[in-house]
């Protein structure tokens, strides 16, 4: 059980593209979920936390216009980098809990990769 | 403020041999959690054991235990009888009682097991 889903896995477009993750929990409601960014060989930087229906807060120094976060049902959320640029080429990963007593299952990741 | 620290930034280990991944944390905090995860080079995060501020003994998951050393703030995960697959970055997380109880990483081990 727990399982989280990430989709795309890989993804390389064009600078200026949009380019849209989807973070999917299968078999259970995630009230809360999570999105990180992971440089090459370092560590996991949270980026914002969202919570179904509401706005998702950021942490400081994540531009918000430039990471749209939607949480508008308790299995999805979705990123999307707006306007990517090679800057924004990194690994993203998320994960989602039902709630705060609960332990974060993460999905396996997207690489993306702008050129 | 909360912090994970993982000192060692890459460890090697014989294969069939035991391992110590260190970690510290600060906190205030009384309530919290500690957690250890292993992410290959594939990039998924895999979880492998959880320690609860007030639990009494220390967690073990079969080969992995934690050394949970509460007046230190330590919690190292040990593996025993180290195997190829092992090889990995290995990250120490905590979830302390913020608002959104989220987790915060510390900056990993790249664990090498050798033939």
């Amino acid at each position: 059980g727990a399982v989280v889903s990430q989709h795309p896995s890989r993804v390389i477009c064009k600078s200026g593209t949009s380019v849209k993750i989807e973070c999917r929990s299968l078999d259970f409601q995630a009230t809360t979920m999570f999105w990180y960014r992971q440089f090459p060989k370092q560590s996991l930087m949270l980026m914002a936390t969202s919570n179904e229906g509401s706005k998702a807060t950021y942490e400081q120094g994540v531009e918000k216009d430039k990471f749209l976060i939607n949480h508008a049902s308790l299995t999805l959320s979705t990123l999307t980098v707006t306007s990517a640029h090679p800057e924004d080429s990194s690994f993203y990963i998320c994960s989602a809990r039902v709630d705060s007593n609960q332990p974060q299952h993460f999905g396996d990741g997207t690489r993306l990769s702008i050129l | 403020a909360q912090k994970i620290t993982q000192t060692q930034p890459g460890m090697f280990v014989q294969e069939k041999e035991a391992v110590t991944l260190d970690c510290t944390y600060d906190t205030s905090d009384q309530s919290y959690g500690l957690f250890w995860y292993k992410q290959p080079s594939s990039g998924e995060m895999i979880f492998l054991i959880y320690q609860g501020s007030y639990d009494e003994q220390n967690a073990t998951e079969g080969r992995y235990s934690l050394n949970f050393q509460k007046a230190r703030k330590s919690a190292n995960l040990v593996i025993s009888a180290s195997q190829l697959g092992d090889s990995a970055m290995y990250f120490c997380a905590m979830r302390y009682s913020g608002s959104a109880r989220q987790l915060t990483f510390g900056s990993g081990t790249q664990l090498t097991v050798l033939p």
